[in-house]
């Protein structure tokens, strides 16, 4: 059962190239989530999509572009990576659930890291 | 300013006490969740409350929603080391799912 899968899961860049994180999901979820995970800030989402060729800006959307052209793939851009962007990244898929109790089911993490 | 604040943002503790972790927003939810994750983890349900006023027991965990729908808690009878990890509440005011700033819980054997 591989459930939500993040490539790849380590990455170092150094200012100002550009990477993509995939995240892949097998579980036909509607709903996709990026976010990002600093220390004494809990989750932060970035960007998020409630279906196939869409998306949503979240809390912290700035330096980041996303795309869902695929049900089961969910992938973030990073175009010009800054420093402040050296984070671990997770990505999370859910059905929609009503009154929003759909469980989040999350990858492992892809740990980033911009000199 | 985030939407959920939780405290205490670190607890550390000796096993065999109790604890209690608070999630607090200005907005109303539908339903609120608590997630724990783990180092090198990502986080991992533990409960999912609807309705307000709502207790639910997982064990020696016990959720509470608040009457308004606005916060939440988490309270930990006994604990134990297998506890030690960061606790999150989530909800979703819309399609947006939005996590609270974390709790650190250590339980110190």
């Amino acid at each position: 059962n591989a459930g939500v899968t993040q490539t790849p899961k380590f990455r170092v860049l150094k200012t100002g190239q550009s990477m993509t994180l995939l995240c892949a999901q097998d579980m036909n979820h509607e709903y996709m989530y990026w976010y990002r995970q600093d220390p004494g800030m809990g989750l932060r989402l970035i960007h998020y999509s409630v279906g196939e060729g869409t998306t949503a800006k979240g809390e912290v959307p700035d330096g980041y572009n996303v795309s869902r052209l695929k049900k089961q793939n969910f992938l973030l851009g990073l175009e010009s990576a800054a420093p402040s962007q050296t984070s671990v990244y997770f990505c999370a898929s859910r059905h929609e659930g009503r009154l929003n109790t759909g469980e989040l089911f999350f990858g492992e993490g892809s740990r980033l890291t911009v000199l | 300013t985030q939407l959920l604040e939780q405290s205490p943002q670190f607890l550390s503790i000796q096993e065999g006490e109790n604890l209690t972790v608070y999630c607090n927003s200005s907005s109303v939810f539908s339903s609120l969740q608590w997630y724990r994750q783990e180092p090198g983890e990502g986080p991992v349900l533990l409960v999912t409350v609807v309705t307000g006023g709502e207790v639910k027991k997982l064990k020696r965990l016990t959720f509470q929603f608040g009457d308004a729908r606005k916060d939440s808690s988490l309270h930990i009878t006994a604990a134990q080391p297998g506890d030690t990890g960061l606790y999150l509440c989530a909800g979703a005011p819309g399609n947006q799912f939005y996590f609270g700033t974390g709790t650190s819980l250590t339980v110190i054997p």
